[in-house]
């Protein structure tokens, strides 16, 4: 069974600061890796979403890296801003299940 | 179509009694998914449609909770006889199964229906 561990549970960074979030999963056969953003109370915001066959991806400050064998994936936010508090959330698609398993996320607070 | 929409964003409803909560996905996505979350926990399937048909439920749908998809358009999720232990958040989402290019599509959620029991 995918088990999807998301490191650290929370965090808090001043403003500005580089910060990377860690996801890791058990079985390393996935369709794709994806990485959401929920905000108190509100669904899920796609922030990116990696293909099996892809090392990285990337959205303005935000850049998605996944090692499929190691079954590791990082979030790396730079230049962090109080905007970007949030709970980020990973999540793999799989061949054979027809859902996507969630980490149970990492609250960052950032700090002005 | 400007993404998946559900309805009720909150509901407050005592033990015993019925709910419904509604999932109008995006219009040209033929995969409609529900996912419950509780608080500080990641969302859990519960239960998916490929257009009106129902493929697969979880093990934590129990027999008091029903989903349609009625024409392959907008979900329905019931909960009937609400216990406190049904308090969550409930997620509607939905994707594109066909692939292009050997690429699979990631999933839109919505915005969520806050569920307490009291």
């Amino acid at each position: 069974k995918q088990e999807v561990t998301q490191i650290p549970a929370a965090l808090s960074v001043p403003e500005g600061e580089n910060l990377v979030l860690n996801c890791s999963f058990t079985d390393s056969a996935i369709y794709n890796l994806q990485w959401f953003r929920q905000d108190p109370g509100k669904g899920l915001t796609s922030l990116l979403l990696i293909q099996s066959s892809q090392r990285e991806q990337t959205s303005g400050r935000l850049n998605a890296s996944l090692d499929k064998s190691s079954g590791r994936s990082t979030l790396y936010i730079a230049a962090s801003q109080p905007g970007d508090s949030a709970t980020y959330l990973c999540a793999v698609s799989q061949p054979y299940n027809n859902d996507m398993r969630f980490g149970a996320g990492t609250r960052l607070t950032v700090k002005p | 179509d400007t993404g998946v929409s559900q309805d009720p964003r909150h509901k407050i409803t005592k033990r015993g009694q019925n709910v419904t909560f509604r999932c109008d996905p995006i219009s040209e996505h033929n995969r409609l998914y529900w996912y419950r979350q509780t608080l500080g926990q990641g969302p859990e399937f519960l239960t998916y449609f490929q257009n009106e048909a129902q493929l697969e439920k979880s093990r934590l749908l129990s027999d008091r909770f029903s989903a349609e998809r009625p024409k392959g358009s907008f979900s329905t999720l019931e909960i009937q006889r609400t216990e406190q232990g049904d308090s969550a958040m409930y997620l509607c989402a939905s994707r594109h199964t066909e692939t292009g290019g050997g690429k699979w599509y990631g999933y839109t959620f919505g915005s969520g229906t806050r569920l307490t029991v009291v």
